[in-house]
């Protein structure tokens, strides 16, 4: 596709249910990132993906965050039984390679609201 | 403290005026990105720099390694660069960005 693809572009859900989101990263991209944008506050750093390299996980929360990158291609978020504080605006990028002044792609994010 | 200050936070601006944008970080970088997220949500990135200077139309970015800091410049300011502007370092170890909190710009016609 033309740019970073993510779905869904918005999610409700009830407390205690597992959500999935989706990242398709521009083609040919081996660097994938997913971050998290809180309301009134900051991006804030959750994984990252390089080719298939095992992924940093440093950023994620707790252990009810997860993520996969199946085929070196698409990821999928996976958080379950959200809580309220899971509320937020998911954000993925990616960038043809890791090195450090590579350009980022975004996309326009999934808004997770957790009722 | 963060590890990445942005300041200000907001900044109002007259449409034509010269902007800066600060950011100052405590980190080793082998990288400094600056975003803009647009009003809708979305993200772009504008400049990713590890030295010196970079120029896109009105927009120049400089960045000191010595002094651990970056500044963004928008040059005969517009309305439509009304915007968050973010700048995000990356660590020299490992792969994370850590981002600023953001400078929210608000330009007038």
């Amino acid at each position: 596709g033309a740019g970073v693809s993510q779905s869904p572009s918005n999610k409700v859900t009830e407390k205690g249910k597992d959500v999935e989101l989706r990242c398709d990263p521009i083609s040919g991209h081996t660097a994938l990132y997913w971050y998290r944008q809180s309301l009134g506050q900051g991006l804030e750093f959750l994984i990252y993906f390089q080719g298939n390299s095992a992924p940093d996980k440093s950023g994620l929360p707790s252990d009810r965050f997860s993520a996969e990158r199946t085929g070196g291609s698409v990821s999928t978020l996976t958080i379950q039984r959200t809580q309220q504080e899971d509320s937020a605006v998911y954000l993925c990028a990616s960038s043809l390679t890791r090195q450090a002044n590579e350009k980022l792609f975004f996309g326009s994010g999934t808004q997770l609201s957790v009722l | 403290k963060n590890e990445v200050e942005q300041s200000p936070q907001n900044l109002t601006a007259q449409e034509g005026e010269f902007i800066t944008i600060n950011c100052s970080y405590s980190v080793g970088i082998s990288a400094l990105h600056w975003l803009q997220q647009h009003p809708g949500g979305g993200i772009v990135s504008l400049f990713m720099l590890s030295s010196g200077k970079k120029k896109h139309g009105r927009l120049i970015a400089t960045i000191n390694i010595q002094e651990k800091h970056s500044s963004l410049h928008i040059t005969a300011s517009h309305p439509r660069d009304s915007a968050v502007y973010i700048c995000a370092a990356k660590e020299t170890s490992g792969s994370r960005l850590t981002f600023g909190e953001g400078t929210q710009l608000t330009v007038n016609p």
